[in-house]
């Protein structure tokens, strides 16, 4: 079956940087497109980030751009989230994501989650 | 780009039927048929409901249904259940060009 387990999270201080790591199991890694959707506290969700099945196309939410960076290695069936210049709104719980494919728009596998708190 | 809109709270009695709305622009809803509702239980990652407007995938009950009209979608919970106490979110294909991908706030179904 399909996994996704997050980890890295965890407290950072504002301006600093940390790095989300995704191992995904159970499926075909490099055909799909991968996707980061964060939830702050008590709050709903927000699409971060979409990465294409070979890594070549990339998106990001406005308020993240120039600062984080996706990206994925096929050969390990992993996906990144490289976190620079952190703000105290990026506070959230980050979910790793599958995308459901075959042309279609929706985000089928969830990991569990990883909590990122960015607090001085 | 503003978040879709949808009710912060609904309810019903065991057995009725809810409807959970999703209000979008024509540049979200209203311009693509990739309208998709994730359930999410307290403390638990969200789970995929109905994708592409009205699609189930495997193992949700066909209890769970949706649909559009226009910029608005919904998604409609017959015979429910107190499982199905949780949030709920819609989601919508925004364009390369937008913000890719738009979510709706989330609305809270409680089963009286």
């Amino acid at each position: 079956q399909v996994q996704l387990v997050e980890s890295g999270g965890g407290v950072v201080q504002p301006g600093r940087s940390l790095r989300l790591t995704c191992g995904a199991s159970g499926f075909t890694f490099s055909s799909y497109g991968m996707h980061w959707v964060r939830q702050a506290p008590d709050k709903g969700l927000e699409w971060v980030a979409v990465i294409s099945n070979d890594g070549k196309n990339k998106f990001y939410i406005d308020s993240v751009k120039g600062r984080f960076t996706i990206s994925k290695d096929n050969s390990k069936n992993t996906l990144y989230l490289e976190m620079n210049s952190l703000r105290t709104d990026d506070t959230a719980m980050y979910y790793c994501v599958k995308d459901l494919g075959g042309g279609s728009s929706s985000l089928d596998y969830w990991g569990q989650g990883i909590l990122v708190t960015v607090s001085s | 780009q503003s978040a879709l809109t949808q009710p912060r709270s609904v309810s019903g009695s065991p057995g009725q039927s809810v409807t959970i709305s999703c209000t979008g622009t024509s540049s979200d809803v209203g311009s693509y048929n990739s309208v998709s509702w994730y359930q999410q239980h307290p403390g638990k990652a969200p789970k995929l409901m109905i994708y592409d407007v009205k699609k189930r995938p495997s193992g949700v009950p066909d209890r769970f249904s949706g649909s559009k009209s226009g910029n608005t979608a919904s998604l409609t919970i017959s015979g429910l259940q107190a499982e199905d106490e949780a949030d709920y979110y819609c989601c919508s294909y925004a364009g390369a060009d937008n913000l890719f991908y738009v979510f709706g706030a989330g609305t809270k179904v409680t089963v009286l």
